[in-house]
């Protein structure tokens, strides 16, 4: 079974923080992505990586950013992190564009 | 762009019973892939269901079944037999299926509630 790890299930920062989110799969997978989920909106994608540095923005990239150096492992990055990015944060991963995406536990991030 | 509905924001149903989540998409590509994911409570979000465009038989897992209407743009779920366990938030989810400016989009979810 293809494992996603993400690094914390509950993380609280404080405004103005730079804070990471880690993300690993074990299942050697080309495609990775990012989600934001808030209630009564579903999930928002962030960013996605198709290949190891590569990266492309999603729906809502305004103020994350990632790093891909290694295909396992996906990091989100809050450059400096605000109240109105307090969410719970998906990560995911697929083998190809049209295949299942597995997804991590989620972290639940407070910015206070 | 794609969109993705989902017009149920709740609903409940009795244990035993069949229940339908609705689901529509807009979309201009031919060829595409929806799925149905399933977030317990608490708990990771997994794959139920899996339907190609360009296959006209309705996929099927055990007490789950999807009515594709590749014209009407719709892909309903429908559970079968429901169990406690089938308390959980769905998603219904769009793929073009890879190309440029490729991602995945996610409807708001529908939370269904299984009953005693």
């Amino acid at each position: 079974d293809v494992k996603v790890t993400q690094s914390s299930r509950y993380l609280v920062k404080r405004t103005g923080e730079k804070v990471f989110l880690e993300c690993v799969q074990d299942m050697d997978h080309e495609n990775m992505f990012w989600y934001r989920q808030d209630p009564g909106l579903g999930l928002r994608l962030i960013y996605f990586s198709y290949d190891v540095k590569m990266k492309e923005k999603g729906d809502i990239p305004e103020g994350y950013s990632v790093s891909r150096e290694k295909k396992e492992r996906f990091s989100l990055i809050l450059e400096s992190a605000s109240t109105n990015q307090t969410s719970m944060y998906l990560c995911a991963s697929s083998l190809s564009p049209a295949k299942p995406q597995h997804f991590g536990d989620g972290t639940r991030l407070s910015i206070l | 762009a794609q969109t993705v509905t989902q017009s149920q924001p709740e609903m409940s149903v009795q244990e035993a019973e069949t229940v339908t989540l609705s689901c529509t998409y807009d979309t201009s590509e031919s060829n595409y892939y929806l799925f149905w994911y399933k977030q317990p409570p608490s708990r990771q979000m997994i794959l139920v269901i899996r339907q190609e465009a360009y296959k006209q038989q309705n996929a099927t897992e055990n007490r789950f079944s999807v009515n594709f209407q590749k014209a009407a743009k719709s892909f309903s779920l429908k559970i079968s037999d429901s169990q406690l366990g089938d308390t959980a938030m769905y998603f219904c989810a769009f793929d073009r299926g890879g190309g440029s400016n490729y991602k995945l989009t996610f409807g708001k979810g529908t939370l269904l509630t299984v009953n005693p």
